[in-house]
């Protein structure tokens, strides 16, 4: 089965530090890629997607992300965090080629940020 | 617009009691699912539809139930709750068409508790 990874379960930073969250996916095929955030006692909201074109997508609140298709990665990037970047991150996969509508999401990363 | 609405937002059942979660969505989209999360394990899919009439299962579908009779409602159905069903639910919907087709809108969620 399709599935996607994201190592990073837990990620502590200071204010100001640049921050990459890795995900990777299983499948080498054509992919739909999302990252959504949730913050604290808030449902998940789109940051950013990519379907085609640029592998360098830029979404909302100065987040980015590349898409590395021989890595089959989509790892997110912040040059600057800030303490209300505080939240999970869940990245998230539709696997185009299999014929569905389904999304399968990684397990999430939770960023703390340290004022 | 609502957006993705959900109810309740906080339910105790009992082992062995039924309910019903509910979710609407008023913007016309064809595909809705639901999700539970739980600490650790990200978003699992449960149901999803394409369409009115259309269901099917997502990853963890066992002890679950749903219909889809519009385009607007897709409840699910716990038949007999069991202490494993803890857990936050959050439905979402996206259009399968147009330039944001497969981005997914989620509700606020439902924070169920089962003794």
């Amino acid at each position: 089965a399709q599935s996607v990874s994201q190592h990073n379960h837990h990620v502590i930073l200071s204010e100001a530090a640049s921050l990459e969250l890795g995900c990777n996916y299983s499948y080498g095929g054509t992919v739909n890629l999302f990252w959504y955030v949730q913050y604290p006692g808030q449902h998940l909201q789109l940051l950013l997607k990519y379907f085609s074109g640029d592998p360098l997508v830029k979404g909302i609140k100065g987040f980015e992300a590349e898409f590395i298709k021989s890595k089959f990665s989509f790892n997110l990037r912040k040059p600057s965090v800030q303490w209300s970047d505080t939240a999970e991150y869940f990245c998230a996969v539709r696997f185009v080629d299999f014929g569905n509508e389904k999304l399968t999401f990684g397990t999430g990363t939770r960023l703390t940020i340290i004022p | 617009n609502a957006g993705v609405t959900q109810t309740p937002k906080f339910q105790v059942l009992k082992t062995g009691q039924s309910m019903t979660l509910q979710c609407a969505q008023d913007m016309n989209h064809e595909y809705m699912s639901w999700y539970r999360q739980d600490p650790g394990m990200g978003l699992r899919l449960i149901h999803y539809s394409v369409g009115a009439g259309i269901t099917d299962q997502g990853e963890v579908p066992n002890g679950y139930n749903v219909s889809r009779s519009t385009t607007e409602d897709f409840p699910l159905r716990l038949l007999s709750a069991a202490p494993s069903q803890t857990s936050v639910y959050f439905c979402a919907s996206s259009s399968m068409t147009g330039a944001v087709y497969y981005e997914q809108y989620f509700g606020p969620g439902t924070r169920l508790t089962v003794t």
